[in-house]
């Protein structure tokens, strides 16, 4: 079964400044999808990017892009110009491609801003 | 506006109770998941429907049990059976349509044992 780790329980920046969520995943599978989720106080999940295995361009979503490196098996997060808005839970997911219903979540990091 | 609602936002079980948590979605999604989050961990799939009166088991179905009687709704029944129901629950859908669509998330159920 794919499994999704995130290993960064915690993290902090600074108001206004970048930093980077790190995810590496396992899977066997060529096509698959990856999400990246935000968990803010209020608990709601929100979608904040999304990113498919068979392109090459890495998603951009405002301040929010990712690094995907899929020989790597890694789908790094990067927020730039950090407000105080994105502090949050973030959960990295990945789907496959062939099971629409297998989404598999890692343990997430908790970021917190700086004022 | 569209979206998933869940009740209770908090509930309380007692010894040998079952307990019903309630999602209703009006987004005419087909598909609809229940989650369980445990702090520390990631998000577990506990039972999911991709059509009415269809509904398949999760990662970790034991101790649960659900209905899919209309499309709109998917009520998730914490037995007896599950010995540590103390978790955050989240309902879920998706469209159903296309490869790669994201989960639209309620706002979620606090369940804590007395």
């Amino acid at each position: 079964a794919q499994t999704v780790t995130q290993s960064q329980p915690e993290m902090s920046v600074q108001e206004a400044e970048t930093v980077t969520l790190s995810c590496t995943y396992d899977t066997s599978e060529s096509d698959y999808y990856l999400f990246w989720y935000k968990q803010p106080p209020s608990r709601q999940m929100i979608l904040v990017i999304r990113q498919e295995a068979y392109k090459q361009q890495n998603a951009t979503e405002n301040r929010f892009s990712v690094n995907f490196q899929k020989a790597a098996k890694s789908f790094s997060l990067k927020i730039s110009d950090s407000q105080l808005g994105d502090a949050a839970m973030y959960f990295c997911a990945y789907r496959s491609a062939t099971n629409n219903n297998d989404m598999r979540f890692g343990a997430g990091t908790r970021l917190t801003v700086k004022p | 506006d569209g979206g998933i609602t869940q009740s209770p936002k908090y509930l309380f079980r007692k010894e040998g109770q079952n307990v019903t948590l309630s999602c209703e979605q009006n987004l005419n999604h087909d598909a609809m998941y229940w989650y369980r989050q445990d702090p520390g961990q990631g998000l577990r799939l506990i039972y999911y429907s991709q059509i009415v009166n269809d509904f398949q088991k999760g990662d970790i179905a034991e101790g649960y049990s659900v209905s899919r009687e209309k499309k709109e709704s998917f009520p998730l029944t914490v037995t007896s059976a599950q010995k540590n129901p103390t978790a955050f629950y989240l309902c879920a859908s998706r469209a159903g349509t296309l490869l790669g669509e994201k989960l639209f998330f309620g706002s979620g159920t606090q369940l804590s044992v007395l």
